[in-house]
């Protein structure tokens, strides 16, 4: 079992659409948790870093993280054609340095 | 525009060329990796460098060879590259090694003849 599990995609939806991106991971140690997006040719860019569980807006993103059950989403309200990239969740233990733990990223098509 | 800038883009060479990746960023990070990511996969950490010390070696094959002259540059030192080094090799930093968030630069396509 790998230690984040991200659904590959590809996720299609109409532009407006509200977008629920997904993970789930196992290691109860982790703490922070990321969500990058990626457009094709480029590195992955920071959406949205978070620690333990609760909610975090900026924009039309919402990141939500519930620890009890090892559960963490990318909401993305009013979806653009801009949009379409990789998301790619990832997570971080509270102490210490390990390497950040990815998903294996959902590919998003937001149609015009 | 990415705050860590990698270059070059694109650099295709001979298994028995060498050449360098180069990265630089100038947000006053002190920790900074190189990653190699694969088409349709997530990005693998290769090094990490904290204090312009390497902190940690993923098991790299000695063919690529970090450096870390002072705190906003990082380069990788390539040579005799195998066909499946092949990839898109990224560059990220963090304030510090730790729990921080880490910012990708746009990355080198690398491709081996």
């Amino acid at each position: 079992q790998k230690e984040v599990e991200q659904d590959p995609g590809p996720l299609s939806v109409p532009e407006g659409a509200i977008v629920s991106l997904n993970c789930t991971y196992s290691n109860s140690a982790f703490q922070y948790f990321m969500w990058y997006r990626q457009y094709s040719r480029k590195g992955p860019e920071l959406l949205m870093y978070t620690y333990s569980s609760g909610n975090k807006e900026d924009g039309r993103f919402t990141a939500q993280v519930d620890k009890s059950s090892k559960y963490i989403s990318l909401f993305i309200r009013d979806s653009q054609p801009s949009d379409s990239a990789t998301y790619l969740c990832a997570t971080l233990p509270a102490t210490g340095f390990q390497k950040l733990v990815f998903g294996t990223g959902t590919r998003l098509l937001v149609s015009p | 525009d990415t705050e860590v800038t990698q270059t070059p883009k694109h650099l295709v060479m001979g298994m028995t060329n060498k050449k360098s990746l180069k990265c630089e960023q100038h947000m006053g990070h002190r920790a900074m990796y190189w990653y190699k990511q694969k088409a349709k996969k997530p990005p693998e950490l290769m090094f990490v460098y904290s204090y312009e010390k390497l902190s940690i070696n993923e098991s790299v094959p000695s063919r690529f060879s970090p450096e870390c002259p002072n705190s906003s540059l990082l380069n990788l030192h390539l040579h005799a590259l195998q066909p499946e080094d092949s990839a898109l090799y990224l560059c990220a930093s963090s304030q510090v090694e730790g729990n921080q968030p880490q910012h990708f630069g746009d990355g080198t396509r690398l491709s081996i003849l």
